[in-house]
């Protein structure tokens, strides 16, 4: 089965400064894609970065990027110069699975970002 | 862009009630899914359907039934509401896709369902 565990329920940062949300994974599938979301207050989900298994670059997206660790399993969002914006609620998810199940994503329970100024 | 739509951003519905819960996407997409979100957990798959009339179970598929006729068009149902399915419910859509895919799922603006 595929799991999403992200530890941290809750992180702050102040502006302009870097922060690194955590992400670890679970699957025994060769084949699998990383994904990050964004979440705001006003709710609607917004793709930010993806990773695939067998990238062997680390994803970048303007001011994120995904720390990819395969070995350990891990896929960390890096958000660098953090802006009061980027306060919201963070998602990690995989696609994996066989057959029928793929296309779906699992998601972790999330990290809520409060940046300061 | 994607437009994924969900028929109501705000519902409230009694005990028991039958709820139907609308999406419609606009990109021709087989793959449509149906996400509960609450506090501390995450999102979580109710429902999801890689083709017309076909639908496969997620992992919270209890108390929740789908419909889909039309290839646009993914419909949650509540047989008769409960408290417990007083939630966020988030709608998406994606092209049909392997594993190590790079389409994200494209969702719509969620419905806050809250059951009385």
């Amino acid at each position: 089965a595929q799991k999403i565990t992200q530890t941290q329920p809750g992180m702050f940062v102040q502006e302009k400064e870097a922060v690194t949300l955590d992400c670890t994974y679970d699957t025994s599938d060769p084949s699998y894609g990383l994904f990050w979301y964004k979440q705001p207050s006003s709710g609607e989900m917004i793709f930010l970065i993806y990773q695939g298994s067998y990238d062997q670059q680390n994803a970048t997206e303007g001011r994120y990027s995904l720390n990819f660790q395969k070995a350990r399993k891990s896929a960390n969002l890096v958000i660098s110069a953090s802006q009061l914006g980027d306060s919201a609620m963070y998602f990690c998810a995989m696609r994996g699975g066989r057959g029928s199940t793929l296309g779906r994503l699992y998601f972790g329970r999330g990290t809520q970002l409060t940046v300061w100024p | 862009d994607v437009k994924v739509t969900q028929s109501s951003r705000y519902l409230v519905k009694r005990t028991g009630e039958k709820v139907f819960l609308e999406c419609v996407q606009d990109m021709d997409h087989e793959n449509m899914f149906w996400y509960r979100q609450d506090p501390g957990l995450g999102l979580r798959l109710i429902y999801f359907s890689y083709d017309v009339k076909m639908k496969e179970k997620g992992d919270i598929p209890e108390g929740y039934s789908v419909s889909r006729e039309k290839k646009e068009r993914f419909s949650l149902i509540l047989e008769s509401a409960s408290t417990n399915q007083t939630s966020m419910y988030l709608c998406a859509s994606s092209p049909v896709q392997g594993a190590g895919s790079h389409s994200p799922l494209h969702f719509g603006n969620g419905t806050r369902l809250t059951v009385t």
